[in-house]
């Protein structure tokens, strides 16, 4: 079935670093792609999202490119920043359903 | 004021309790939805509502039930609650526009405690 999978966390990084964080996907048909992000305390808020092949989803400096022939979606960010703590998550929709990947923690030391 | 509220945020009860959580929204979305986080496992949906006459089984729907009393209102239920049903709860909403992406808004979350 219809399915997310990302790297298991957590990720630790230094301010400035770079950062990536792997999705893959299986799905049937042509999903929808999105990342959301959990801050402490919080639910989740899309991030990007992406809806069709070679497209990119960008937000706050994040990036992510839509691959259909590798079926991924990474997140990047070029610099993170302390504020960037959070959990991510990966996910899809395909018809009337969503699938979400089991988050991926990333904590930004000063 | 948030567009998708929860209630009660926290909760602590005890097994073979009956449980309510609630959740309203003002974004006037006909989609509402219930999900369960653990750690490790991500979020998993229990059950969706696509309008007030229509409901359907997620994903982990065993030992729950839910109500759409309104557009706005969706409630989660446990009959009767054990310890495996501890878990942070979300409930979230989508237009359902087929042109859309259909993203998924979320509400701050229900912390539940079964002992």
């Amino acid at each position: 079935g219809d399915s997310v999978t990302q790297m298991e966390g957590p990720v630790t990084l230094s301010e400035e670093a770079f950062l990536t964080i792997n999705c893959t996907y299986t799905a049937t048909g042509y999903p929808s792609l999105f990342w959301y992000v959990q801050y402490p305390g919080e639910g989740l808020q899309l991030l990007l999202k992406a809806t069709k092949a070679d497209d990119k989803g960008s937000n706050k400096g994040f990036e992510a490119t839509y691959r259909k022939e590798t079926t991924s979606f990474h997140l990047e960010k070029g610099s993170v920043q302390v504020s960037d703590s959070a959990v991510y998550f990966c996910a899809l929709r395909m018809g009337n359903q969503f699938y979400f990947g089991t988050g991926t923690s990333l904590t930004v030391i000063p | 004021d948030a567009d998708v509220t929860q209630t009660p945020r926290n909760r602590i009860t005890k097994t073979g309790k009956r449980i309510m959580l609630e959740c309203s929204q003002t974004k006037g979305h006909d989609r509402m939805y219930w999900y369960r986080q653990d750690p490790g496992l991500g979020l998993r949906l229990i059950y969706y509502s696509f309008d007030v006459k229509d409901i359907n089984k997620g994903e982990i729907s065993d030992g729950y039930s839910v109500s759409r009393q309104a557009q706005a209102k969706f409630s989660l239920s446990l009959e009767s609650a054990i310890p495996n049903q501890t878990a942070l709860y979300f409930c979230a909403t989508s237009d359902g526009t087929p042109s859309s992406t259909d993203t998924q808004y979320f509400g701050p979350g229900t912390r539940l405690t079964v002992l």
